[in-house]
């Protein structure tokens, strides 16, 4: 496997289910992240991990939650999802540096999930 | 208004054309990023760039940290361009990155 993988690829799932999604990179990066990409709408940054830390939380609901065990591996619990939750979520990793700045980010092909 | 704004929001062109896709911000960065992403939704990083001109293959992008614009220039278009392109941005007092809404392309035989 190369580059940043995701399964799975398509999940429908009801409100009261509980699912996860996976996140695989093996570019050797240090942070990882989840986007989530509504019709219309633009990506959304959703969490980032660097160095396996959350970093940052962008005012996300609690029916998501984020869990990165290694720098390589990245999960996304979901529980309790509305309707309005279906969309195209993406992880991303890229290598970061103190100094900051945008560094560049490899993509997942994402998962498309739809809540019924 | 949004941080990063795009231009045209769509755009179909004949194949071989030159196309260029706009992106205004408003906020200080230390770089900007230009994506693609397919129909399928996997997105392919394409530019990171933070002054300057950047060339690969038919692909050319500028920026002017001044004017905060950057340009993503296509030259001899094809329908495998046929994607919507994202604009990206870091600002340089926070660890946030704020995405443009997409520029869709339609690239007709």
């Amino acid at each position: 496997e190369t580059g940043v993988t995701q399964t799975p690829r398509h999940l429908v799932m009801g409100m009261t289910n509980k699912k996860s999604l996976k996140c695989e990179q093996h570019l050797g990066h240090n942070a990882m992240y989840w986007y989530k990409q509504s019709a219309k709408k633009p990506l959304e940054l959703m969490f980032v991990y660097n160095f396996k830390e959350q970093t940052e939380n962008n005012s996300v609901p609690s029916r998501f939650s984020p869990e990165c065990p290694n720098s390589s591996h990245l999960f996304l619990h979901l529980h309790t999802l509305q309707p309005e939750d279906s969309a195209l979520y993406l992880c991303a990793s890229s290598q970061v540096s103190v100094a900051g700045g945008l560094h560049e980010q490899f993509f997942g092909p994402g998962t498309r999930l739809t809540v019924l | 208004k949004n941080e990063v704004e795009q231009s045209p929001q769509n755009l179909t062109a004949q194949e071989g054309e030159f196309i260029t896709i706009n992106c205004s911000y408003s906020v200080g960065i230390s770089a900007l990023h230009w994506l693609q992403q397919h129909p399928g939704g996997g997105i392919v990083s394409l530019f990171m760039l933070s002054s300057g001109k950047k060339k690969h293959g038919r692909l050319i992008a500028t920026i002017n940290i001044q004017e905060k614009h950057s340009s993503l220039h296509i030259t001899a278009s094809h329908p495998r361009d046929s994607a919507v392109y994202i604009c990206a941005v870091r600002k340089t007092s926070y660890d946030k990155v704020i995405f443009g809404p997409g520029t869709s392309l339609s690239v007709i035989p």
